[in-house]
This record gives structure tokens, sequence and C-alpha cells, in this order.
């Protein structure tokens, strides 16, 4: 099963207001991040959050990450038309021996900005 | 900036054919990863590898199978493609072995359909 659920799935808004994501995940994390992809594209790495950390600021986009709660949100403020796409979260387990950062994503929220 | 490059955008294969699906990255990244994404089901990671002929299964390995003779260049094979692996297929690679605190970079994916 996925580790970290996106919610909404989907997410309307005009352009201006800010959009919030939230991301729930069932087991610990060693951090959490967050993913970006314009349709049919790859996705791009947006923030990273550890999980000693509990709030981070890149820009227009703020997260934070609940570890009692095994969630965390995304906020996009004064969101353009350009926002628009889909969001993932992410997150790495710990892990020993191997040296290798295993992702798992959730199954994203769709957001779209309008102008 | 890092650059993954998938060879194909789009390939349209037959049922029982041999297929090979190329990524190459050109930041001297260790790991390289191989997801495939699917309406409802999210990114889920097919294998993985850590170093030059290193590969560890992911949670859907069946079907596939993954070569890494150079570092920069990272193999997907269907050794007899079916319709059921008709998707999009993501590469991605991440620097820093031994943390887990790597973002992954991604191609831009390549649209599989096998008819």
């Amino acid at each position: 099963s996925q580790q970290g659920e996106e919610d909404p799935q989907a997410l309307s808004i005009q352009e201006g207001e800010n959009a919030t994501m939230n991301c729930s995940y069932k087991t610990s994390i060693n951090n959490l991040q967050w993913y970006r992809q314009n349709s049919g594209r790859g996705l791009v790495h947006l923030i990273l959050i550890r999980s000693n950390e509990r709030e981070k600021h890149s820009g227009r986009l703020r997260v934070t990450l609940d570890t009692s709660k095994k969630s965390s949100s995304l906020l996009i403020t004064a969101s353009r038309a350009a926002d628009t796409a889909s969001y993932f979260c992410a997150t790495v387990r710990p892990a020993g021996g191997t040296s290798y950062g295993k992702l798992t994503f959730g199954q994203g929220t769709i957001l779209t900005v309008h102008p | 900036d890092v650059k993954v490059t998938q060879s194909s955008r789009y390939l349209v294969k037959r049922t029982g054919e041999k297929v090979f699906l190329e990524c190459v990255q050109d930041m001297d990244h260790e790991n390289m990863f191989w997801y495939r994404q699917d309406p409802g089901l999210g990114l889920r990671l097919i294998y993985f590898s850590y170093d030059v002929k290193m590969k560890e299964k992911g949670d859907i390995p069946e079907g596939y199978s993954v070569s890494r003779e150079k570092k920069e260049r990272f193999s997907l094979i269907l050794e007899s493609a079916s319709t059921n692996q008709t998707s999009m297929y993501l590469c991605a690679s991440s620097f820093l072995p031994g943390t887990y605190n790597s973002p992954l970079h991604f191609g831009n994916g390549t649209r599989l359909t096998v008819t």
C-alpha cells in the first residue's frame, strides 16, 4: 500500500488564493519530500523536510510536518496559473544496510489554478 | 543542473516483444531508480540501483529486469511485454549514498503502450 496519501485528490482555486494540500503516512520516516509534476512530464523536487523539523519555507511554499500525527501539509501562497500541476508527497523510511534513499510516493493532489 | 534523459518519450510495442527503456544521468549519481506511474495507483518502484552492477527489487519487479553496466546508465527491460505493462515509466537518480536526505531527479518519462 502507498505510504503517503494526499488529500484532497483534486483542488480547484482562483489565482491569488492559497492552496493547501495534506499528506498522511503510516510508518516512521526519515524525511518527507514534496514533488510537483506538470502534465505528461517527470517530477520535480520542491522541498524536503527532515523528521526532526516542524516547518520549512521555500519561496511561496511552506511545508509543515507533524510526526505525532504522521502528517504533512504543503501550502502554496498567492497561487498562479503556472502552479497548475499534480503534487506528490514522498516518504523515506529509516533503513539500515544499503546506502540508498528509497522513496514511497502517494497518489498526488491535482491542483488547478484558474486565472 | 542535473539532467536525466530517457531515450524515448513515446513507445508502442507488441505483446511478447522484448523492450528496452534507457535512462542516462549526467551528474555522477550513485543511485538510480525506475518507477511506473498509473492513474489511481501513483508511482510504484520497480527496481533501483545504488552502484554499478548492483540492483535491488522495488515493490513491483515482476516481469521486469534491469541492467547497470555503467554508472550513468540504467536500463529497464521488459522480457516479454504484456498489455498490463502499458504505463508511464519514470527514471530518477539521486546523490549522497549513505544518507537518505537526497532528492530524486526525474527524467521526463516514457509512455509505453503495449498492444
